[in-house]
This record gives C-alpha cells, sequence and structure tokens, in this order.
C-alpha cells in the first residue's frame, strides 16, 4: 500500500468546517483512498473512499486533487464528538485489500 | 447500519489459559478479520478469512487461531495466553473495500 503523510494535529472550532489533509504522493491507479477514524478507545469507524471523483456521504465529503497525489476529508459542521484520530490510508479494492494499514493518523480536537 | 459486536469489552485472563473472542456481524458479509492494536505499533492483522471455513494468515497469527463455522460468526482463539498477548483486539467486516469494526475487545493477561 502506498504511504501516506498527515498532520500530527489540527483544532477545530465546535460548528466550523474541519479539513483534513493527506498526501498521497505514490498512490497507485488502482488504489483507492479510504478515511477511518477512531475515537478513544473505540474501534475504528470507516468514513469515506474514493478513486478519483470528488464523493459525500452523511458524514463528509472527500476531496480528491486530480492528479491524485493529495486529498481533503472535510467535515462539513464538526461537533465535539466529532474529536478522534482520523486516518488517510490508500488501498487496493478487491482480492487484495485484506490488510489495513493506519499510519499515526490526525488528531483532530474540536473546541467549543 | 452494519454492526459488528464483539462479546466483550474487557477481559481478564491469566497466562496459560484459553481465550475465546467472539465477533459477530450481521450484514452477510463475506469477509472477517481479526486485528490488533498496540500504542505505537498500530493496527495489525492477525488473521482473516473470506468464507466460512476459509481462513489466511494475517502479519502476526502466532500464538493464535480462528474458527468460522458460520458465515456471520469469526472466532479469535488464544490456546495458550501470555503476557504479551494483552492487547486490544478489534474484529472487522467487509464486503467489498470498506471494513466495519468492532468496538474492541481490551484483553489484559496477568
Amino acid at each position: 500500500d502506498a504511504k501516506t503523510t498527515q498532520p500530527t494535529s489540527m483544532d477545530c472550532a465546535e460548528g466550523r468546517a474541519a479539513n483534513l489533509p493527506c498526501n498521497h504522493s505514490t498512490i497507485s491507479g488502482n488504489e483507492y483512498v479510504y478515511w477511518y477514524r477512531q475515537i478513544h478507545s473505540q474501534g475504528p469507524q470507516y468514513i469515506i473512499h474514493g478513486l478519483k471523483n470528488n464523493e459525500t456521504n452523511e458524514m463528509a465529503s472527500l476531496i480528491i486533487t486530480e492528479d491524485r497525489k493529495s486529498s481533503t476529508l472535510i467535515l462539513p459542521h464538526a461537533t465535539l464528538r466529532d474529536t478522534a484520530v482520523y486516518y488517510c490510508i490508500t488501498a487496493n479494492s478487491g482480492g487484495s485489500n485484506y490488510k489495513l494499514t493506519f499510519g499515526k493518523g490526525t488528531l483532530l480536537t474540536v473546541n467549543p | 447500519d452494519v454492526k459488528v459486536t464483539q462479546s466483550s469489552r474487557y477481559l481478564v485472563k491469566r497466562t496459560g489459559e484459553k481465550v475465546f473472542l467472539e465477533c459477530v456481524q450481521d450484514m452477510d458479509h463475506e469477509n472477517m478479520f481479526w486485528y490488533r492494536q498496540d500504542p505505537g505499533l498500530g493496527l495489525r492483522l492477525i488473521y482473516f478469512s473470506y468464507d466460512v471455513k476459509m481462513k489466511e494468515k494475517g502479519d502476526i497469527p502466532e500464538g493464535y487461531s480462528v474458527s468460522r463455522e458460520k458465515k456471520e460468526r469469526f472466532s479469535l482463539i488464544l490456546e495458550s495466553a501470555s503476557t504479551n498477548q494483552t492487547s486490544m483486539y478489534l474484529c472487522a467486516s467487509s464486503l467489498y473495500q470498506a471494513k466495519f469494526f468492532g468496538p474492541g475487545t481490551r484483553l489484559t493477561v496477568l
């Protein structure tokens, strides 16, 4: 899997948009970008994934640059419950995607 | 919503005991996984299963075995627990790419 680089920590005010960047400059053509988060002492939670196009679901939006070397996860209206470590990873789809290597992630702290 | 449940949130066992960790998913997913998570080491794959009675070793299978007799249930077995198996154990299931995790079992081996 391609390596990703994320800032160690970020702060965001409650109610504001949280924009979490991720660099994945060595991503290969068949690799997807996935985002997960982990709230303290809980299991990781899947957020969103994408290949080339921007994606949106009920939790977040994912913006992938045209060259696919970086992406941004957007939480449009952050709440205190969004405080967590956010992981960006890249992986193939299908049968080879059994491993899931989380890096250190970004600790997002949402402040009141 | 996908639901993955694990039999215990916290478990304390003694060295040498046989330990069973159970995981159940309710979304008819083909693939199920067992990971352990340790500070500084991230998430490491122990075993995975892509079908009933099928299993594959992950990165750190030593000291563990698994059982998948039914599609919805994937069990992790520590044959003889040791102190270095003290960890957070996470079960996950997936149909395609996205993985859905259970709440985790924090196992302490004394």
